[in-house]
């Protein structure tokens, strides 16, 4: 099976400006969770999306959003962004989630400028 | 009070030694436990899951859980220089997932 694939990789944006990341999961897998990577604060939950629905949402600003299609694909949103969401965005594929193992992405690593 | 911590350190072991790592967590229903191995510039890989209580063993890896204690342990045996990475536990309560900030090993050659 194919891993999980995030798009774009590497991203450029300045202040201001919103995102889109996109990520798909392993086929089959119908839960995505999403994450933000940082060397001060490690790995912090965004959001968690199964079956099209927001299941689990972390303790971020409505400035990120998210949603999931029907064919299990998700999108992140950031809306007006800071210098402090410069990070590594990664996404993560599970078969039903809550305790099942999760397989993250490669990552979409976002620099604000 | 963080829901799982780990010691950042680095930890340094020569080549050959075993190398422990250590991951306490705060929710006693947690459920699944988890760790991964994340290389500089990369995103996290799975290299172990353990579900209850004692030991679990994969190759050179054995993880250890102690849920009495609310703990739980990553032993990687005759490390190698490839094994130089940052490790990260993780906890679900089968609600979400709980990261720990990692601990950075170094194997000497």
């Amino acid at each position: 099976k194919a891993g999980v694939t995030q798009t774009p990789r590497y991203l450029i944006k300045t202040r201001g400006q919103q995102v889109t990341l996109s990520c798909s999961p392993i086929s089959g897998h119908r839960s995505v969770s999403w994450y933000q990577q940082t060397p001060g604060q490690g790995l912090q939950f965004l959001f968690e999306y199964f079956s099209e629905t927001q299941r689990n949402k972390g303790n971020f600003p409505g400035r990120f959003s998210g949603r999931q299609f029907s064919n299990s694909r998700s999108e992140m949103n950031v809306s007006t962004l800071e210098l402090g969401d410069s990070a590594l965005y990664l996404c993560a594929s599970g078969d039903t989630g809550g305790g099942e193992t999760q397989y993250f992405g490669p990552g979409t690593r976002l620099l604000v400028l | 009070q963080k829901e799982v911590e780990q010691n950042s350190g680095p930890l340094s072991v020569p080549e050959g030694a075993i190398a422990s790592l250590n991951c306490t967590y705060s929710d006693r229903v947690s459920q699944s436990f988890f760790w991964y191995r994340q290389y500089s510039g990369k995103s996290p890989e799975l290299i172990m899951s353990i579900y209850s209580n004692g030991d679990k063993e994969d190759g050179r890896f054995t993880a250890q859980l102690n849920k009495a204690s609310q703990y739980v342990s990553l032993l990687i045996r005759d490390s190698q220089p490839s094994d130089s990475a940052t490790y990260l536990c993780a906890v679900t309560t089968g609600n979400q997932f709980y990261f720990g900030t990692g601990t950075s090993l170094t194997v000497i050659p």
